[in-house]
């Protein structure tokens, strides 16, 4: 079955502790991108991937990192979590090609709490 | 900047009814546009997508409309179901913007709830 994994779903966690949550698709796409979602802001866009080893940065990229190894895989690493980084986090990912755009598939979220 | 929006928060049908659910965009430049369905507790769902070269495009029991002159986009379903409650969302994409812009800019959803 064609989909987007995320792990953690839940996560409660301390001010400071370094995270990971992780990305993995086995749609062999190209592109990957991290979105948050927050009450009255909708969905922003963190950091994305046009393929391995190249990463950018997206909307609200503050405080986040993410790196792209292999082509399945795209972790976002929280180093210093703080408490406005408590959001609902979701893993997308879709063909890239050139100029035509593709639709995203998206995992079905990671909850982070931060206190 | 400029956002995608949509007109209602809530939306609320009969069961068997049609429901359009409506987006106003303001960027110009935006060439593709997707509609999302959001389920609790899940990930956006694909519905349908339209290219800024088409001015209505249909799926099972969907169809979206695009008005370029206004910028407006709207999805429109037929005969709602239970199953069809769930967060609507517009997203809109800039075709090889690049800058970050790769990503789609979305609406803040618009809740439809089907009433029985």
């Amino acid at each position: 079955e064609a989909q987007v994994t995320q792990n953690p779903r839940y996560l409660i966690t301390v001010t400071g502790k370094k995270l990971t949550v992780t990305c993995s698709q086995n749609m062999n796409h190209e592109y990957m991108s991290w979105y948050r979602q927050d009450p009255g802001l909708g969905l922003r866009q963190i950091y994305y991937s046009m393929n391995v080893e190249v990463t950018d940065k997206g909307d609200v990229p503050e405080g986040y990192k993410v790196s792209r190894k292999e082509k399945r895989n795209f972790p976002l690493i929280l180093e210093s979590p703080s408490p406005n980084q408590t959001s609902l986090y979701f893993c997308a990912s879709s063909h890239y090609r050139g100029r035509s755009n593709q639709p995203q598939h998206f995992g079905d979220g990671t909850r982070l709490s931060i206190l | 900047g400029e956002n995608v929006g949509l007109h209602l928060p809530t939306l609320s049908v009969q069961e068997g009814d049609n429901s359009i659910i409506n987006c106003a965009y303001s960027n110009s430049a935006s060439d593709y546009f997707i509609w999302y369905k959001q389920e609790s507790g899940k990930g956006p769902q694909f519905i349908i997508d339209i290219r800024s070269n088409m001015d209505k495009r249909q799926g099972q029991r969907v169809t979206v409309l695009l008005n370029k002159t206004v910028k407006h986009l709207s999805l429109q379903i037929a005969a709602t179901q239970p199953g069809d409650s769930a967060v609507y969302f517009c997203a809109e994409n800039i075709r090889g913007s690049g800058g970050g812009a790769d990503g789609l800019t979305f609406g803040k959803g618009t809740h439809l709830i089907i009433q029985p």
